[in-house]
Parts: C-alpha cells; sequence; structure tokens
C-alpha cells in the first residue's frame, strides 16, 4: 500500500522556468509534509516542511501547496536553476507518540535544461 | 551538515554472508533509521530506533536486524545477505519525533551481493 505516491518519475524544466513536483498521499492521518532533495552519491537533504493545517509554505524560491481536500501537494521551484537538477521525495509523518517514522514517496528526477 | 558518517561506503560481498553496516553521529540526537533505496520504491524503512536499546522494524525489516548499545551507533546487520538485498542504503537521524521530525541523512553504504 503506497500512502505516498510521486507519479511523474522524471520532469525536464528550461533553466528560469517554473518546476511543479506533484505527490498524492491515501493516509489522511498524516499532519506534516516534508520535501527532501538528492543528488547522485548523496544522502537525501531536508528541503522545506508544510504542516497540514496550512495549505501553503515558502521559503525562497521553493513554495509547497497543500490541498487537504484532494489529498495533493505540490513543490513548485521559481525560477529554476541548474542547481536544482536532482531526485525529490515527499514524505508524510503522523506527529504522535509512537508513531516516529516518516513514509516517502518513489521519487521525481528533476532536470533543469540550460 | 549534521554529524553522520556511515561506514564502508562501499562494500561488495558474497551471497550468504553476513553484513555489518554502521552509522555514527555526533550529534547526541535519539532517533535513528536505517533506510534502503531502489529504483522504483524511493527510500524504504528497514529498521529504526528510538533509544540506546530501543528498536522498531519498518516496513522491509524482513533479513535485516539492528542494534543500538550506544546513543551514536547503530548498527544494520545482513545475516546472510542475499541478492536482492543489493541496494543502497542510508542511515538518518532526528532530534525529536514530535513536530515535523526533520531527520537528517548520511551520505549512504552501496552495498552488492553477489
Amino acid at each position: 500500500d503506497q500512502q505516498v505516491k510521486q507519479n511523474s518519475p522524471s520532469l525536464s524544466v528550461q533553466e528560469g522556468r517554473i518546476s511543479i513536483l506533484n505527490c498524492d498521499y491515501t493516509n489522511s492521518m498524516f499532519d506534516y509534509f516534508l520535501w527532501y532533495k538528492k543528488y547522485p552519491a548523496e544522502g537525501p537533504t531536508f528541503l522545506i516542511s508544510i504542516s497540514s493545517i496550512k495549505d501553503k509554505n515558502e521559503d525562497g524560491r521553493f513554495t509547497v501547496f497543500l490541498n487537504k481536500s484532494a489529498k495533493h501537494l505540490s513543490l513548485h521551484i521559481v525560477p529554476s536553476q541548474p542547481g536544482d537538477s536532482a531526485v525529490y521525495f515527499c514524505a508524510g509523518f503522523i506527529s504522535n507518540f509512537g508513531n516516529e517514522k516518516l513514509t516517502f514517496g518513489t521519487g521525481t528526477r528533476l532536470t533543469i535544461i540550460p | 551538515d549534521a554529524g553522520i558518517t556511515q561506514s564502508p561506503r562501499h562494500k561488495v560481498t558474497e551471497t550468504g554472508t553476513p553484513v555489518t553496516l554502521r552509522c555514527h553521529q555526533t550529534e547526541n540526537h535519539r532517533y535513528m533509521y536505517w533506510y534502503r533505496q531502489d529504483p522504483g520504491h524511493g527510500l524504504r524503512l528497514i529498521h529504526y530506533s528510538y533509544g540506546v536499546k530501543d528498536t522498531d522494524k519498518g516496513e522491509v525489516s524482513d533479513g535485516y536486524s539492528v542494534s543500538r548499545s550506544k546513543t551514536e551507533d547503530f548498527l544494520l546487520t545482513l545475516e546472510s545477505a542475499t541478492s536482492s538485498q543489493t541496494s543502497v542504503y542510508f542511515c538518518a537521524i532526528s532530534e525529536s519525533a514530535s513536530g515535523r521530525n526533520e531527520q537528517y541523512f548520511g551520505p549512504g553504504t552501496r552495498l552488492t551481493v553477489t
């Protein structure tokens, strides 16, 4: 049962344009969502998060939108830069005692075309 | 960067041999996790620890065991390695499982079972 789904395995975007990465989830108990970025031969690094009580969180070029009714979140990168080329994972988390686990999606490989 | 190291970084082993991977942290974080990353599956949790000698299973724990005798070290053991355990293994740490449970990842260990 894939509770967090990233249906696009890859995405190519022109440098300077907007990149939109999508993530769907099935578990309505998630109360936090996180995005991680991963370069080849490195571990994932935390990028941005959003609480389920919010619908938007912004950090510089990165904005995450959450649509709880659709169980859908998206990460917007504006403007896209060559250094943004990486694999992006979304993850859901239920913040109650005894359930200290993140559930990750399968990832989307973003390629920024110069 | 969070102080997380993994050893070895690369290992080739034969089917049926035992293998131990080590994760070492200098952050004194309570929670430690072992994940494996495989194409089409994203990051899947193997085992995690919520304190010294306190561990629990993740979604893909069969064939793996863990131990945590000190706060800073979390060991992952493949009792009898199989080809299906060829993967990239990541250790992660987090200070608290409340809030968003932001996890910091190590650089990974690439394991090949021949």
